[in-house]
């Protein structure tokens, strides 16, 4: 199994519309949460952290399940600007972040 | 807003040739690393750097690669034979003391010919 997994894509969104998608974890000693936004050619670029309890950065709300070792990202009224690749990152021990693959994002008029 | 700066922007190099990429991190952060991306892969760590010294570091970083902080501001990656495959995206990173978020810099393009 991967050590942080992600369903590719691309989910095309309508604009306007809501899109959410989940990210996998093996490591159960993973201790952050990130989910970076990158854009083609691009470094990553931290959307928001996710914390135990959930949190929401305006249109952008994240989770995490502990017990099913899974994090989820929610965009709400997806914008054109939306459009990217949104990578799930954990750590665990130490400091290294180990990413999944991304998720593309499409998000058409 | 302070942010990581990474130079060369790309860079062309021959399979052989010693390459070094150089990273300026955030001034007051603490802990640095190097990560790299392949074309349509994922980012991949590969080394982290602490009080002047290596902390951890992956497979991928071999003997043909090492890092130093020769003064107070840069952090440079160091490839000495380039193969084709070393071809990808290096990013740099830095933290600051408490660990929390990591702030990438823009990358160097590397190609291997």
């Amino acid at each position: 199994r991967k050590e942080v997994e992600q369903d590719p894509g691309p989910f095309n969104v309508p604009e306007g519309a809501t899109v959410a998608f989940n990210c996998t974890y093996s490591n159960s000693a993973s201790q952050s949460f990130f989910w970076y936004r990158q854009d083609c050619r691009k470094e990553p670029k931290l959307l928001m952290s996710v914390y135990s309890s959930g949190n929401e950065d305006g249109r952008f709300t994240a989770q995490l399940n502990r017990a099913s070792q899974y994090i989820s990202l929610l965009i709400r009224d997806s914008k054109l600007s939306d459009s990217a690749t949104y990578l799930c990152a954990v750590r665990a021990a130490g400091n290294k972040l180990t990413f999944g693959g991304g998720t593309r994002v499409l998000v058409k008029p | 807003e302070p942010e990581v700066t990474q130079t060369p922007s790309h860079q062309v190099t021959q399979m052989g040739q010693e390459v070094i990429l150089r990273c300026v991190p955030i001034s007051n952060h603490l802990y640095f690393y190097w990560y790299r991306q392949i074309l349509g892969q994922k980012v991949e760590f590969l080394v982290s750097f602490y009080n002047n010294e290596i902390s951890e570091k992956s497979e991928i970083f071999d003997d043909q690669f090492s890092v130093e902080r020769p003064d107070g501001s840069n952090f440079t990656l160091k490839i000495r034979s380039t193969k084709l495959e070393d071809s990808a995206m290096y990013f740099c990173a830095s933290v600051d003391r408490l660990q929390e978020t990591q702030y990438f810099g823009p990358g160097t393009r590397l190609l291997v010919l």
